[in-house]
């Protein structure tokens, strides 16, 4: 069955440092989403992505993120100088066709800013 | 704005028992979508149900189901013959099919444990 990968499962990186999240959505998935939970809190939307731009953006998704699809099969997420409180799961979603088709999660990696 | 409050923050049950998991929600939409996600200790998370709000009929899925009441904006999870592999924490979560918006809410989470 196909899935939604992640790499890498842990991060950890100093604060002020940039990383890179990757993500491969499930292969004729046209919808593509980050979405974050800080440790016992509950999973926050990022951003959603369609057509090769940005179709949604939260509060949350300001300067220091970006997203890009850079082939046919990668999706990543990049925080340019991480804080403190950016450490959390971050989740990876693709949905299929259609908007409102279901949303199936990677396994996520876990971000530490030390 | 969509909100989705889980007002149980623990719940516990016996195996083979069976369970219900409360959910309701907020919208202004009248097309929307609801979900149970699950969260095992992996972290992983995996698609329990889905429901679309414009079918009266509940969502079933083996051995959970949901009890949908629109006119309450409730939306409820049941597990039937509990089992060890369900403990897990158990996200409700919706979508709005209108306008622009692209993204499911959360609520807070419902921590399950099953109990030999």
């Amino acid at each position: 069955e196909p899935e939604v990968t992640q790499t890498p499962s842990h991060q950890v990186t100093q604060m002020g440092q940039e990383v890179i999240l990757r993500c491969v959505p499930i292969s004729n998935h046209l919808y593509f989403y980050w979405y974050r939970q800080i440790l016992g809190q509950k999973v926050e939307f990022l951003v959603s992505f369609y057509n090769n731009e940005i179709s949604e953006k939260s509060e949350i998704f300001d300067d220091q993120f970006s997203v890009e699809r850079p082939d046919g099969s990668n999706f990543t997420l990049k925080i340019r100088s991480t804080k403190l409180e950016d450490s959390a799961m971050y989740f990876c979603a693709s949905s299929g066709g259609g908007r409102t088709d279901t949303q199936y999660f990677g396994p996520g990696t876990r971000l530490t800013v030390l | 704005a969509q909100t989705v409050t889980q007002s149980q923050p623990e719940m516990s049950v016996q195996e083979a028992e069976t369970v219900t998991l409360s959910c309701t929600y907020d919208t202004s939409e009248n097309n929307y979508y609801l979900f149970w996600y699950k969260q095992p200790p992996s972290r992983q998370m995996i698609l329990v149900i889905r429901q679309e709000a414009y079918k009266q009929q509940n969502a079933t899925e083996n051995r959970f189901s949901v009890n949908f009441q629109k006119a309450a904006k409730s939306f409820s999870l049941k597990i039937s013959d509990s089992q060890l592999g369900d403990t897990a924490m158990y996200f409700c979560a919706s979508f709005d099919s209108g306008g622009s918006n692209y993204k499911l809410t959360f609520g807070k989470g419902t921590l399950l444990t099953v109990n030999p």
